[in-house]
């Protein structure tokens, strides 16, 4: 089925560690993001891309990098991992016309300890 | 820069009462506007979605939102209540440059009453 798919569901770290989200869609889109979701704040953006090679910071982009070398995939990557950092993480992907929106994954929820 | 203010952070309602949830958003420059649902421990889905044309647009699961430029508001709707819309339903807005800054609001948490 198309859409976009995120690896692993659940991941406990310790604090200091590092590790990669992984993203991929199917739908070749041009937009792909990377969103965190916590209680009461909804989603914040923390980086996105506009196409391969290219991406950009979000509101929230201290301690996380990306990279972009496919249309298909959009890992995120956490430097040294810290207990602000637990969340649910989610990736999402659009076309580049204005009018389509987002398509989600099922999201990653990540605990810090 | 763009933002949106979801009123009321939790609502419930009775099955088969009036469904509101309401959204105002700020946007600089005529918005792109959405409605994202979000059943427990899934991902967001997309209700329905305002762009250009006519103001009030149809979505799934008999929901429904009128964009109102002069309240610059975009409240969802749904005449009657069903069970299985217990969710958490989140607005959101693009602007002209694009999707890939869609900021959303905090969130409303739908809770149907039997």
């Amino acid at each position: 089925n198309a859409g976009v798919t995120q690896t692993p569901k659940f991941q406990v770290l310790k604090t200091g560690q590092s590790m990669t989200l992984q993203c991929a869609q199917d739908m070749n889109h041009e937009y792909m993001s990377w969103y965190r979701q916590d209680p009461g704040m909804g989603l914040r953006l923390i980086h996105y891309s506009v196409g391969a090679g290219i991406t950009d910071q979000g509101e929230v982009p201290n301690g996380y990098n990306v990279s972009r070398s496919t249309t298909e995939d959009f890992p995120l990557r956490l430097l040294s991992a810290a207990p602000s950092q637990t969340s649910v993480y989610f990736c999402a992907s659009s076309y580049r016309d204005r009018e389509s929106g987002y398509t989600f994954g099922s999201g990653t929820r990540l605990t810090v300890v | 820069a763009q933002s949106v203010t979801q009123l009321g952070s939790h609502v419930s309602v009775s099955e088969g009462a009036l469904v509101l949830l309401r959204c105002n958003y700020s946007s600089s420059v005529p918005p792109y506007l959405f409605w994202y649902v979000q059943y427990p421990n899934q991902g967001l889905q997309l209700l329905l979605k305002y762009t250009t044309g006519a103001t009030l647009v149809k979505g799934i699961n008999g929901f429904e939102a009128e964009f109102k430029k002069s309240e610059t508001s975009f409240h969802l709707t749904k005449p009657s209540a069903h069970m299985s819309d217990a969710a958490e339903y989140f607005c959101a807005v693009s602007d002209l440059r694009g999707n890939e800054k869609l900021t959303f609001g905090t969130g409303t948490r739908l809770t149907i009453i039997p």
